[in-house]
């Protein structure tokens, strides 16, 4: 079965602890993406990366890091988060032929006190 | 930046009825996209329309794309209550970049 699959679901933490979201696809994707959601705006993409070792900002990139050292998996890295970063996370991943469906996984719900 | 603004932002319809949900963009696009999620889950993928085309079914959906206009609409016939969701546009443009609206929320009553 096709699937992105995203860990930790729901976490609480607290401004300044590291913290590591990871994304794991099983369809041999080329291309994955990170996004929040937040309440009016929709969706905004934080990174993406087109292939293995390659990596580029999204429209929101501040506080995050990826990296994509294989091509299943994609870590969203927040370093020092703060309160402003508590949102839904979603990854998403998609073959390289533009316009092909993408994949979401599940969500990840952060809380950053 | 926000490429695609859906209209309405909310919309209450009774089951059986038709809903019509408008997305408008700003630059040009490869093509355009409809995501549905239900409350705080993913997005799923519904039906993709590309730029040298106007129209598109995929069951109870109708999808049209007016690119003179920038604009694209979702037409779900006969709504059922399990319909209740969000709904998303997304384009794409230059490098592969989706870029999603701020969605519309449909509820359907019984």
């Amino acid at each position: 079965e096709a699937q992105v699959t995203q860990n930790p679901r729901y976490l609480i933490t607290v401004t300044g602890k590291k913290l590591t979201v990871t994304c794991s696809q099983n369809m041999n994707h080329e291309y994955m993406s990170w996004y929040r959601q937040d309440p009016g705006l929709g969706l905004r993409q934080i990174y993406y990366s087109m292939n293995v070792e390659v990596t580029d900002k999204g429209d929101v990139p501040e506080g995050y890091k990826v990296s994509r050292k294989e091509k299943r998996n994609f870590p969203l890295i927040l370093e020092s988060p703060s309160p402003n970063q508590t949102s839904l996370y979603f990854c998403a991943s998609r073959d390289r032929t533009e316009g092909n469906t993408i994949y979401f996984g599940e969500g990840s719900w952060l809380t950053v006190v | 930046s926000q490429q695609g603004e859906e209209d309405p932002q909310a919309l209450s319809i009774q089951e059986g009825e038709n809903a019509t949900m408008n997305c408008s963009y700003k630059t040009s696009i490869n093509n355009l996209q409809w995501y549905r999620q239900n409350s705080g889950r993913g997005l799923v993928h519904l039906i993709l329309i590309r730029s040298n085309e106007r129209e598109k079914h995929s069951g109870r959906l109708r999808v049209t794309l007016d690119t003179s206009k920038k604009s694209s609409s979702l037409l779900i016939t006969a709504s059922r209550a399990a319909d209740t969701a969000s709904y998303f546009c997304a384009t794409t443009g230059t490098a592969s970049k989706l870029t999603f609206g701020t969605g519309t929320r449909l509820q359907v009553t019984l």
